[in-house]
């Protein structure tokens, strides 16, 4: 079963920050968590991820709270082309390629010109 | 990043017959994962394909209805077998690559499956 708990939907006015919470309450130390995208009719896209610091790239920041339960994608100026589901994911071992991802429900975020 | 090529796109088959997907890396690569999402659903792993050994499958996913091969570290394909309506679905392939600060997955764009 997925490790995360996402709101199945949210709108968001274009050029407006959109923020995605997600629900990881039972998280382990040495777990991370990554968001990924999928695009209508699109393989998902990496966007980001973190341990316990947040952090920021050119695509979003992610916020993770001090406990590490529970985090926050953030798109600083949401476009037309954000329109997208946004999964959280948990996954181990950062140091070996070919842990598999387990899926949840994702977001599914519409935005509004 | 890794590109990966899918073939085909898109397909609409008959009930009862089989189809193979392709799936190219364009970097060697030990393992590779096969998705499939429903419509509306998430994403559900249904195999990992090592290289040189036989596929790990997910629970309620059988060899004899999804045979994968993995004949060298770039390539993969994917049989779905005796098809019926149950299984349209997008199937994606993946797989991981080791960057600065961990693994990043990287998806293919999917084969849309439509069975009539």
């Amino acid at each position: 079963d997925a490790k995360t708990t996402q709101p199945p939907s949210m709108d968001c006015a274009e050029g407006r920050a959109a923020n995605l919470p997600c629900n990881h309450s039972t998280i382990s130390g040495n777990e991370y968590v990554y968001w990924y995208r999928q695009i209508h009719s699109q393989g998902p896209q990496y966007i980001i991820h973190g341990l316990k610091n947040n952090e920021t790239n050119e695509m979003a920041s992610l916020i993770i709270t001090e406990d590490r339960k529970s985090s926050t994608l953030i798109l600083p100026h949401a476009t037309l082309r954000d329109t997208a589901v946004y999964y959280c994911i948990v996954r181990v071992d950062i140091k070996a390629a070919g842990n598999k991802l387990t899926f949840g429900g994702g977001t599914r975020v519409l935005v509004k010109p | 990043s890794a590109v990966i090529s899918q073939k085909p796109s898109r397909d609409i088959c008959q009930r009862g017959t089989s189809l193979t997907i392709q799936c190219q890396v364009d970097s060697q690569v030990t393992m590779m994962f096969w998705y499939r999402q429903q419509p509306g659903q998430s994403l559900t792993l249904i195999a990992t394909a090592n290289q040189g050994s036989e596929a790990t499958y997910e629970s309620g996913f059988v060899i004899d209805k999804f045979p994968i091969s993995r004949p060298n570290l770039t390539f993969s394909t994917l049989t779905v077998s005796n098809m019926s309506p149950e299984d349209s679905s997008i199937y994606l392939c993946s797989v991981d690559l080791i960057r600065v600060g961990g693994p990043e997955a990287f998806f293919g764009q999917g084969t849309r499956l439509t069975v009539v």
